[in-house]
Formats: structure tokens, C-alpha cells, sequence
């Protein structure tokens, strides 16, 4: 079963800062997707990236960033020059490749890291 | 394109009373899920439907039935409410193409805030 482990339940850094929200994940498959989404306080959820797990570059967008490490099995995010509007609720979650053709569907989350950006 | 919408966005539920939760995308995805969220808590699949006509559980399907006629609706049916099933329901949907391997990302719905009292 594959499972997605969230350990920082809540953060919280000063404008500006640099901030890093970690991601663990489990499965048995060796071909899988990991995506990270965004909660703000309006409630709805915003995907921001997805990476294949045979493609183990990191990713930059502008503040933001991801490191993808197999070796650790971990997708961490990491939010440069932290603002007020990056508060939110951030979910990581995995998808294993399933069905026929290697469609895949059913995402697993963790329990989700609240940032909180104070001015 | 309005994407993926809810309604209703809010509702309050007697115990044991039914109730219907829309979801529509204007995307022509193929697939398309129910999460549902609690307090702290991440997102949950109850059921998922890879195409019109298919649908197949997911973690928590027990009081929950969906059905999926077009490829654009797939509504949630709760039959008799309860109090665990208090809870924020997201709508979601995406494409994937068959045979090559992809992973096409979720799109969700704004959400029904759904308390059952």
C-alpha cells in the first residue's frame, strides 16, 4: 500500500524567510507520480507540480522549488522569499502507475503541512 | 471553460435524511473522483470512475453510492446521513491516455461543506 507521510503539521516563518516543507513517501511500485498541492483559506486546492519518479531533476518555479531524492524516497518543497499570500494548507500526494495501458489514477495524500507567513 | 463545479456549496442534513452532491467538468476528462476532507485531515477517495458507465471504490465508500451516465456528470448519493459523514466533499477530474504512461494532474471543484446533524 502506498502511503504519503507529512510530518510537519504546522509551520510557521516572517515574510521573507526561506521556508522548506517535507514529504515522505511509500510504495512498492517503481513507477509512480508525486504532485504537491495548494489549500489557501478559501478552500480550494491548487495543483502546483507533479514529477515522475523516472525523472529525478529538481524543478524551479519561480519562489518555488522541489527536491526529489529516490534514494530517500522524498519530495520536499521549498518556498524561497516566503509572502503572506504563500499561506496555506500544502498537500503532498502519490499516484501509482495502475491498469491497463499503465493508466494511472488514485492519489494518496498526507495529512497536509498549514504554513503560516506572518508580515 | 468553467472547469469543475460543485453544488451544493453548503448544506446541513438531518440524521437519516438522502441527499445528492453534483459534480460537472466542462473538460471531457475521463476521469473522475470524490474525496472527502476532514478537520486536519487529508483528502480520502470514496470512489473514482474511469469513463462513462465504470465506477469502482476507493478508500471510503461505505454510505456513499455514485453513478456515471455522461462523461461530464458523476453525482454522489448519500442515502441516509450520518454524523461521521460531516465532512468538506471535492470533486475532481482528470485525463489519461492509454496505451503511453501518463499522469495527468487532478483538477478539483471548490467544494461541499457538508454537515449532518
Amino acid at each position: 500500500a502506498q502511503k504519503v507521510t507529512q510530518a510537519q503539521t504546522e509551520i510557521s516563518v516572517v515574510e521573507k524567510e526561506d521556508v522548506t516543507l517535507d514529504c515522505v513517501y511509500e510504495t512498492r511500485d517503481t513507477t509512480y507520480y508525486l504532485f504537491w498541492y495548494k489549500q489557501p483559506p478559501s478552500g480550494e486546492l491548487v495543483f502546483l507540480i507533479r514529477r515522475n519518479s523516472f525523472d529525478e531533476q529538481n524543478e524551479i518555479s519561480g519562489r518555488y522549488s522541489w527536491n526529489f531524492q529516490k534514494s530517500t524516497s522524498s519530495f520536499n518543497f521549498t518556498i524561497t522569499a516566503s509572502q503572506v499570500v504563500d499561506s496555506a494548507v500544502y498537500f503532498c500526494a502519490l499516484s501509482e502507475a495502475r491498469g491497463s495501458g499503465g493508466s494511472n489514477y488514485k492519489l494518496t495524500f498526507g495529512k497536509g503541512t498549514l504554513l503560516t507567513v506572518n508580515p | 471553460n468553467a472547469g469543475v463545479t460543485q453544488t451544493p456549496k453548503f448544506r446541513i442534513l438531518k440524521i437519516g435524511q438522502s441527499m445528492t452532491l453534483q459534480c460537472t467538468q466542462d473538460m471531457n476528462h475521463n476521469y473522475m473522483y470524490w474525496y472527502r476532507q476532514d478537520p486536519g485531515m487529508g483528502l480520502k477517495l470514496i470512489y473514482y470512475s474511469v469513463g462513462a458507465g465504470i465506477t469502482d471504490k476507493g478508500e471510503v465508500p461505505n454510505g456513499y453510492n455514485v453513478s456515471r451516465s455522461t462523461t461530464e456528470d458523476f453525482p454522489l448519493r448519500l442515502e441516509l446521513a450520518a454524523p461521521s459523514q460531516t465532512s468538506v466533499y471535492f470533486c475532481a477530474s482528470s485525463f489519461y491516455t492509454t496505451p503511453k504512461l501518463a499522469s495527468g494532474e487532478q483538477y478539483f471543484g471548490p467544494g461541499t461543506r457538508l454537515t449532518v446533524t
